[in-house]
């Protein structure tokens, strides 16, 4: 079975402070992939990157980057230069190929970034 | 891009009564829907996979009598709660399978008084 662990449950910050958020997950499959959202306050999810495990290069884009290593199973979020904005709760998701789709999500880590 | 709505945004109704929540792709057909419960400052969980023209899938725990579905189109899967109890107050979310990607809907916040 797929699992998600996002162990940070809440991250605090000043603001141009860089973070990272951490995601670990379990899987059994070998094709499978990786997601990060953002959920602000209203509610709505914001999709952020999808990563295919087979690809582990590193991206970047703007103030966030993405660190995949299969080694440690890991997929970790890094906001360089935080910002009020920034303040949410971020989920790691993960869906296998043969699994119909079906995401699986981490518990969440609400950062707030204050001035 | 892909936009799903959701309808209503919040929804208030007394308990027994029981409730729709429609989700609707905007401007592309989804064969394959899913519905997702979220409790305050909790993840999202999968309540079921909506199929277009067929049953819906649940997932293990989610009362299929309780929680029906309906996916009569391409482009619309309604959730209804039955008799509604406060203890399904909640925010319920969709999304909308296309080309191996779910796009969410904003959310529907329900609240059984």
């Amino acid at each position: 079975a797929q699992k998600v662990t996002q162990a940070q449950t809440e991250i605090s910050v000043v603001e141009k402070e860089d973070v990272t958020l951490d995601c670990v997950y379990e899987t059994r499959d070998t094709t499978y992939y990786l997601f990060w959202y953002k959920q602000p306050p209203s509610g709505e999810l914001v999709f952020l990157i999808r990563r295919n495990s087979f690809d582990e290069q590193n991206e970047i884009s703007g103030r966030y980057s993405w660190n995949f290593q299969k080694s440690t199973s890991s997929f970790n979020f890094t906001i360089t230069a935080s910002q009020v904005v920034d303040s949410a709760v971020y989920f790691c998701a993960l869906s296998e190929a043969v699994g119909g789709n079906k995401l699986t999500f981490g518990t969440g880590t609400q950062l707030k970034v204050e001035l | 891009g892909a936009v799903v709505s959701q309808h209503p945004s919040r929804v208030i109704c007394k308990s027994g009564t029981s409730v729709k929540i429609e989700c609707r792709s905007l401007d592309f057909q989804a064969t394959t829907m899913f519905w997702y419960r979220q409790f305050p400052k909790k993840s999202l969980m999968l309540m079921a996979t909506s199929n277009e023209g067929s049953k819906a899938t649940y997932e293990q725990g989610v009362e299929k009598d309780k929680f029906l579905i309906n996916h009569a189109s391409l482009t619309l899967s309604t959730l209804t709660v039955t008799s509604a109890h406060p203890e399904d107050s909640s925010f319920y979310i969709c999304s909308a399978l296309k080309a191996y990607e779910q796009y969410f809907g904003p959310g529907t916040r329900l609240t059984v008084t």
